[in-house]
């Protein structure tokens, strides 16, 4: 089983929907967790960090279930510039990455 | 204020040449890394130094070797490269925000391919 698990996708989703994506990992033992956003042939960048308390940054909301193991991320008003691949990352002393869920927005 | 740079972002090696990526941060951080980014792999920590003067394998370190060469510079030698090491490289770097959260920023990253 791999540490750090996502659907690869894509999600293909008109603009303004609202799209979720899981990432589930397997060491309970893990501390931080982040969502990053990857565009195509670019340096991945930090989208938001996740607490245990869930956390809202504009459309995006990040939450984290501990007893089951997964975080996700929520996007709403989903726009043409949302278009990217997402990275889950998990820590346990160490950055964990997942592959990545790709996601395109539609006009 | 650049952040994380790399160089170069493009490079074509033939069998067993050698060569030096370079990373440089102007953040005052501590902690760097390598990565290596394959297709459907996601990124794979190569080496990583926690802070000036100590290096540290990562999960695929074989291959390559590392130099902290001061607080700002992290580079990466590949001494005889394979066509295995054809991948996008990407440096980053860190500083412990909290006790549990580290946050990683990234360069753009070198592009790498090997005939």
């Amino acid at each position: 089983r791999k540490e750090v698990e996502q659907d690869p996708g894509p999600f293909n989703v008109p603009e303004g929907a609202t799209v979720a994506f899981n990432c589930t990992y397997s060491n309970s033992a893990s501390q931080s967790f982040f969502w990053y956003r990857q565009d195509c042939r670019k340096e991945p960048k930090l989208l938001m960090s996740v607490y245990s308390s869930g956390n809202e940054d504009g459309r995006f909301t990040a939450q984290l279930n501990r007893a089951s193991q997964y975080i996700s991320l929520l996007i709403r008003d989903s726009k043409l510039s949302d278009s990217a691949t997402y990275l889950c990352v998990v820590t346990a002393y160490k950055y964990i990455f997942g592959t990545g869920t790709r996601l395109k927005v539609l006009a | 204020n650049a952040g994380v740079t790399q160089t170069p972002k493009f490079q074509v090696l033939k069998t067993g040449q050698s060569m030096t990526l370079q990373c440089a941060q102007d953040m005052n951080h501590n902690s760097m890394y390598w990565y290596r980014q394959d297709p459907g792999m996601g990124l794979r920590l190569i080496y990583y130094s926690a802070s000036e003067g100590t290096t540290d394998k990562g999960e695929v370190p074989n291959g390559y070797n590392v130099s902290r060469l001061n607080k700002r510079e992290f580079s990466l030698r590949l001494e005889s490269a394979a066509p295995s090491q054809t991948s996008v490289y990407f440096c980053a770097s860190s500083e412990v925000t909290s006790a549990v959260q580290e946050t990683q920023y990234f360069g753009p990253g070198t592009r790498l391919l090997v005939l």
